[in-house]
């Protein structure tokens, strides 16, 4: 089982639809939480932390929940630009370092 | 933010031969990763390279067949070895940078390797 699963997809949403991805992590000592933007050949760049009190950012809304190891990802009014690959990332420490674990990603795609 | 460059961007390699990619930072950083996409997939790390201490290598991965150099705050190099096509792969360099209350990952804009 991986350390960070979500749900590959891909996701084909009309424009203005609102779409939401989800994301489990199976190690508990997990201690911050990332959402990241791939677009296709190029490198990813953060969408947006994730904090446990949830937080917005525009059309975005992103959700944690400790107890249950989930975190989530809401899009609103879905725009053609966000077609991409999300990724769910978590960071633990291991070893005196830290390391961040890359989920497999989620394909979205805006339909115009 | 974070400017990283890579060099090559991308390579055509003969099976048995070696490729070393170059990352460049434009500031001084304690950590850099070193990250491996295969068509399809996701992120893998490869090591963690620190300045002035061995790279810390992840499970899989071994020293030998990923040689990593990490010479001062702003570079490192990490090596493919006597390649075969399974190496065939985007490599990808990071650093990230403490904001107010998390850590902002920067990637370089990746090495495209083919090996024939």
């Amino acid at each position: 089982r991986k350390e960070v699963e979500q749900d590959p997809g891909p996701f084909n949403v009309p424009e203005g639809a609102t779409v939401a991805f989800n994301c489990t992590y199976s190690n508990s000592a997990s201690q911050s939480f990332f959402w990241y933007r791939q677009d296709c050949r190029k490198e990813p760049k953060l969408l947006m932390s994730v904090y446990s009190s949830g937080n917005e950012d525009g059309r975005f809304t992103a959700q944690l929940n400790r107890a249950s190891q989930y975190i989530s990802l809401l899009i609103r009014d879905s725009k053609l630009s966000d077609s991409a690959t999300y990724l769910c990332v978590v960071n633990r420490y291991t070893s005196g370092t830290y390391k961040y674990i890359f989920g497999t990603g989620t394909r979205l795609k805006v339909l115009a | 933010s974070a400017v990283i460059s890579q060099k090559p961007s991308r390579d055509i390699c003969q099976r048995g031969t070696s490729l070393t990619i170059q990352c460049q930072v434009d500031s001084q950083v304690t950590m850099m990763f070193w990250y491996r996409q295969q068509p399809g997939q996701s992120l893998t790390l490869i090591a963690t390279a620190n300045q002035g201490s061995e790279a810390t290598y992840e499970s899989g991965f071994v020293i030998d067949k990923f040689p990593i150099s990490r010479p001062n705050l702003t570079f490192s190099t990490l090596t493919v070895s006597n390649m075969s096509p399974e190496d065939s792969s985007i490599y990808l360099c990071s650093v990230d940078y403490l904001r107010l209350d998390y850590n902002e990952q920067f990637f370089g804009p990746g090495t495209r390797l083919t090996v024939l």
